[in-house]
Order: C-alpha cells, then sequence, then structure tokens
C-alpha cells in the first residue's frame, strides 16, 4: 500500500525558533496533503490542505503566517512552524488521499515539544 | 458540514469477548465514505474498516464488522474475538465524496482489553 514517511518523529526546539516537518510520498504521487494537529488524548483537527502547485488552504481559526505550509513537488509537502510557543507542542500528522481501495494514507507523526 | 460522534469516550472489553463501538455523523453529501481508523500507543493512524455510502452491504474484515444504517447515519464498528493488540484509540471519520476529501473525525473511544 501507499506510504507516507514524515520526519521528524520527535523534535524539541527553543520558543522563538521555527521547526520544519516534511512528509514524503514515498511510491505514489501526492497532489494533496492534508496537516492535523492532535491534542493529547483528544482527536485529529485539520489544520490545512497543501496542494501541489499551488497555496495551501488553511481552515478557520489557523494561522497561516505560523504555520507555513508547502507542497514543493509531486512527493513532498513541508510544515513549517514559525517563531514557536510553547503552546504550539502538540502532535502533528500529515494525511494523503486515497490512492487505491483502502483508505487515506497517515504519516507516524511528529511530536514537536517547544521549551 | 460534516459531524461525527462518538458517544463512548471509553470501553473496556475481556479478550476473546466482543465489543461494539457506536458512532453516528451527519452529513449534506450524498457521496461520501466512512472509515474506522485505530490510534494504538505509537499514534500511527491504521485503517481498520472502510464502508462506501452508496453500498448497502455492511463491510467486513477478519474480526471487525460494521453495522451501516444510512438512513439513521449509524456507523458502529463490531470487534469479535478480541485480542490484547486491539487495545487502542478508535476513531470513526466521515469522508466527503468527489475532489474535496476532507475528513472529519469523531473524539474518539478509548478502547481497553483485559487478559
Amino acid at each position: 500500500g501507499a506510504v507516507v514517511s514524515q520526519h521528524p518523529s520527535r523534535v524539541i526546539c527553543k520558543s522563538g525558533t521555527s521547526v520544519k516537518i516534511e512528509c514524503r510520498s514515498l511510491d505514489f504521487q501526492a497532489t494533496t496533503m492534508f496537516w492535523y494537529r492532535q491534542f493529547p488524548k483528544k482527536s485529529l483537527m485539520l489544520m490545512a490542505t497543501s496542494n501541489e502547485g499551488s497555496k495551501a488552504t488553511y481552515e478557520q481559526g489557523v494561522e497561516k503566517d505560523k504555520f507555513l505550509i508547502n507542497h514543493a513537488s509531486l512527493t513532498l509537502s513541508t510544515l513549517t512552524v514559525t517563531s514557536a510557543h510553547p503552546e504550539d507542542s502538540s502532535f502533528y500528522i500529515c494525511s494523503a488521499p486515497p490512492t487505491d481501495l483502502y483508505g487515506y494514507t497517515f504519516g507516524s507523526g511528529t511530536r514537536l515539544t517547544v521549551v | 458540514a460534516q459531524t461525527v460522534t462518538q458517544s463512548q469516550p471509553e470501553m473496556s472489553v475481556q479478550e476473546a469477548e466482543t465489543v461494539t463501538l457506536s458512532c453516528t455523523y451527519d452529513t449534506s453529501e450524498s457521496d461520501y465514505y466512512l472509515f474506522w481508523y485505530k490510534q494504538p500507543p505509537s499514534r500511527q493512524m491504521i485503517l481498520v474498516i472502510r464502508q462506501e455510502a452508496y453500498k448497502q452491504q455492511n463491510a467486513t474484515e477478519n474480526r471487525f464488522s460494521v453495522n451501516f444504517q444510512k438512513a439513521a447515519k449509524s456507523f458502529s464498528l463490531k470487534i469479535s474475538d478480541s485480542q490484547l493488540g486491539d487495545a487502542a484509540m478508535y476513531f470513526c471519520v466521515v469522508s466527503s465524496g468527489g475532489s474535496n476529501y476532507k475528513l472529519t473525525f469523531g473524539k474518539g473511544t478509548l478502547l481497553t482489553v483485559n487478559p
């Protein structure tokens, strides 16, 4: 089945710095990638949708300038948390739409801790 | 807009027994898909089962089956012969059809399997 590789799995950064999270589709082309945020013991909240060759679509309430999303190629989408603050600490997951009969493919997630 | 309601925040089941997780949803789409995903402690999202809304026959996948009641907008998951490895957070998910592919997640049900 389709595989989405997400890196890094864990990252700790200082407040005020920026962090980039990458999601790569390994054996298929993903023209769209969904980015979610998940708080502990909570559900996934869609932050934005990236589209190859066009601007990302952000959900209501998500700061575009803080969460920069880029879909550089058909196999790479990135989320950059800019000027990170402790409240940005969370679990971030990417997901690609289905390419087969099975379902959406999710990355393994990134645990971001801002200190 | 789509909504997904999982009314059971936590459930427990004895190993080898059967458990049913409830889910109701609301959508204005005529073409949509329903999924159950599990998220074990590793936090990797794993597809459990998928149901196309246009299909009347309930989907089954080995020990997992659904009871899809389209008119009632109900989509419950039955796990038979529960195993310790089934312990996870289970999310009921609705996907809009067409080119949108957006997913709407329920809040999740934390399933504990007792030996």
